[in-house]
């Protein structure tokens, strides 16, 4: 059974410092690694995918890197600022099966402050 | 973007009563829809997933009598929460497939059962 861990579980930082979040499971037959973000008491929103030949993805100031055989997967965030301020989710798909059943992680609680 | 509207946003009702949640595409079409549970500081178990014209395949644990899916259109899926009791308070997340690759989230309903 695929579990999904992330650390931290919650993170505090000042405006303006790069930081990163990680994330790893347990089975590395994944067919992709999403990254989500969600507001409190909201749906969640997708930030970055990657599949699983790729190693990387990056969209403005966040990077997200993957090594599948190691399990592991980091989500770095250049230059935060308050408005980053929510939970981070990540979630893998596994191979072998259809549709975008997803497990996910318990989450990454991030507070920037001004 | 595509939109995934869910409705109620939060609902509070009283123990064993029924509370049914919406969960609509907006503007594409939906086969396969998603329904997830969330615990507050913990991570979304997938409860079931949707399939259009069909029964709703449910995880292991989740009750199929006691959390009733429906997939009657492309469109939309429902999930009803019967004889609903205080242990099943907890944040409610349907997500819908768009493409291979695409999944949208709706912005979570909160039930509260009192």
């Amino acid at each position: 059974k695929q579990e999904v861990t992330q650390i931290p579980a919650a993170l505090s930082v000042p405006e303006g410092e790069n930081l990163v979040l990680n994330c790893s499971f347990t089975d590395s037959a994944i067919y992709n690694l999403q990254w989500f973000r969600q507001d409190p008491g909201k749906g969640l929103t997708s930030l970055l995918l990657i599949q699983s030949s790729q190693r990387e993805q990056t969209s403005g100031r966040l990077n997200a890197s993957l090594d599948k055989s190691s399990g592991r997967s980091t989500l770095y965030i250049a230059a935060s600022q308050p408005g980053d301020s929510a939970t981070y989710l990540c979630a893998v798909r596994p191979e072998e099966t259809s549709g975008s059943r997803l497990t996910f992680g318990e989450g990454t609680q991030l507070t920037v402050n001004p | 973007g595509a939109v995934v509207s869910q409705h109620p946003s939060r609902v509070i009702c009283k123990s064993g009563t029924s509370v049914k949640i919406e969960c609509r595409s907006l503007d594409f079409q939906a086969t396969t829809m998603f329904w997830y549970r969330q615990f507050p500081k913990q991570s979304l178990m997938l409860m079931a997933t949707s399939n259009e014209g069909s029964k709703a395949t449910y995880e292991q644990g989740v009750e199929k009598d006691k959390f009733l899916i429906n997939h009657a259109s492309l469109t939309l899926s429902t999930l009803t929460v019967t004889s609903a009791h205080p242990e099943d308070s907890s944040f409610y997340i349907c997500s819908a497939r768009a493409g291979p690759e695409k999944l949208f989230f709706g912005s979570g309903t909160q039930l509260s059962v009192l």
